[in-house]
């Protein structure tokens, strides 16, 4: 079965860090570009950023909002995506999903999501 | 930055023709997919590249692209099709690569 399972999410302070992870599996994740996409609480979807495969470079690209502030990384060895967050900010509040693209359908649109993990910067 | 426009609500009665537009300048150039998100829940993709649909999902859904607007179409709505949904695209000029349109809540009267 096709799956990504978010972990790490929490509450953390504002000016913090916190490091998500999502674990793939029933893909081969190192030929997988995968993303990082947010929603605020009774908000609307925004990509975060993604990292393309390997094979394709490993470059990285951010949103305007996180860019130089958050950090994606991938483990192909442990099938694992990685987002670092440092100098969180209240509006940094959300779920994260991880997602990926080319998996059930050929393509980039997001065709495999994972269930999220909430991320909340409060004081 | 690309803005993807779409309208807060659309509200249609069950066995109806609901149609959710993603305005977007010369979206009709770009590649449009659209997510279902139920509440609670991840999204999911119900149609890809203007008008394919992902294996399991049914034909009552369609999408079409042109111009300034991209449109889902869902043709004899069911009370299961509650949900809020949203267009997306791929800008390389835009300071956010993924763009997506700020959803469309569908309610089923």
């Amino acid at each position: 079965e096709v799956q990504l399972v978010e972990s790490g999410g929490g509450l953390v302070k504002p000016g913090g860090s916190l490091r998500l992870s999502c674990a793939a599996s029933g893909f081969t994740f190192s030929n997988a570009w995968m993303s990082w996409v947010r929603q605020a609480p009774g908000k609307g979807l925004e990509w975060v950023g993604r990292i393309k495969s390997k094979t394709d470079g490993g470059t990285t690209d951010y949103a305007a909002p996180v860019k130089g502030r958050f950090t994606i990384s991938r483990d192909d060895s442990k099938n694992t995506l990685y987002l670092q967050m440092n100098s969180l900010k209240t509006e940094d509040t959300a779920v994260y999903y991880c997602t990926t693209s080319g998996i059930a359908v050929a393509g980039d649109a997001f065709d495999i999501w994972g269930q999220g993990t909430m991320v909340t910067v409060s004081s | 930055s690309y803005v993807l426009t779409q309208p807060p609500s659309v509200s249609v009665a069950p066995g109806k023709t609901a149609r959710i537009t993603c305005g977007g300048n010369n979206i009709g150039s770009k590649s449009v997919h659209w997510y279902q998100q139920k509440p609670g829940q991840a999204p999911v993709l119900v149609i890809y590249y203007d008008s394919d649909r992902p294996s399991g999902i049914p034909e009552r859904f369609s999408g079409s692209n042109s111009g300034n607007t991209a449109t889902l179409t869902i043709s004899r709505v069911e009370a299961g099709d509650e949900a809020d949904y949203y267009c997306q695209v791929w800008d390389s000029s835009s300071d956010h690569l993924g763009v997506f349109g700020g959803g469309t809540k569908l309610t089923v009267l």
